[in-house]
């Protein structure tokens, strides 16, 4: 069965300085990729997706995530991040069968900014 | 707002009562997904319903919890009996239609379930 690794639980960083939440999955083919951001007391916005083709992809609020299929990996990255972006960051992989478009998310990583 | 509506945003019961949640898929959107989210934990997939269709169950607990989403209204997650270990959040995803994992599921903002 497929599952996602988000080894972070809790990331601090300072305000401006460069940002990288790691996530990997386990899975036997290429899988659908996403990494989704949820602030206190809100549902999950979609960051980013990565589907196929380009194995870097952008997304909103400045953030990229890099797809590299020999480590399994799927991380998030941010050269320079706000006060606003303190949230929780969830990895998630869907596998897609007929019938079958569950998303597995990892645990989390929580993001704190000090000024 | 044309998002994925869940209501209520809070719901409070007594061990032993119902809870129903609703949730109304963004328009346009006929699939509809139901995670639940534990305290300190990541979202788990509980159901997966198209219009009148159970596509895939296979994260529902065996007994108290049923999913519907009928021809007419909002899709329906109805946990009978809740004991405090139903306590969580519980959110709602939609998308548009199959397409090979490319539709990006798009969430409400759940709703916080709380157990006396």
């Amino acid at each position: 069965a497929q599952s996602v690794t988000q080894p972070d639980i809790h990331i601090t960083v300072s305000e401006g300085a460069s940002l990288e939440l790691r996530c990997n999955y386990s899975y036997g083919a290429t899988p659908y990729l996403f990494w989704y951001v949820q602030s206190p007391g809100q549902g999950l916005q979609l960051l980013l997706k990565y589907f196929s083709g380009d194995t870097l992809v952008q997304g909103i609020k400045g953030f990229e995530a890099e797809f590299k299929r020999s480590q399994s990996s799927f991380n998030l990255r941010k050269p320079s991040v706000h006060w606003s972006d303190a949230a929780e960051y969830f990895c998630a992989v869907l596998i897609s069968n007929f019938g079958n478009e569950k998303l597995t998310f990892g645990t989390g990583t929580r993001l704190t900014i000090i000024p | 707002n044309a998002g994925v509506m869940q209501n209520p945003r809070h719901l409070v019961r007594r061990r032993g009562q119902e809870a129903r949640l609703r949730c109304s898929p963004m328009k346009g959107h006929s699939h509809v997904y139901w995670y639940r989210q534990l305290p300190e934990e990541g979202l788990k997939f509980m159901v997966y319903l198209q219009k009148e269709n159970i596509i895939d169950e296979s994260g529902m607990p065996k007994e108290r919890f049923s999913a519907e989403f009928p021809k007419e209204g909002p899709s329906i997650l109805r946990i009978q009996q809740v004991v405090r270990g139903d306590s969580a959040a519980y959110f709602c995803a939609s998308s548009p239609r199959r397409g090979e994992g490319n539709q990006p599921q798009h969430f409400g903002d759940g709703t916080r379930l709380s157990i006396l």
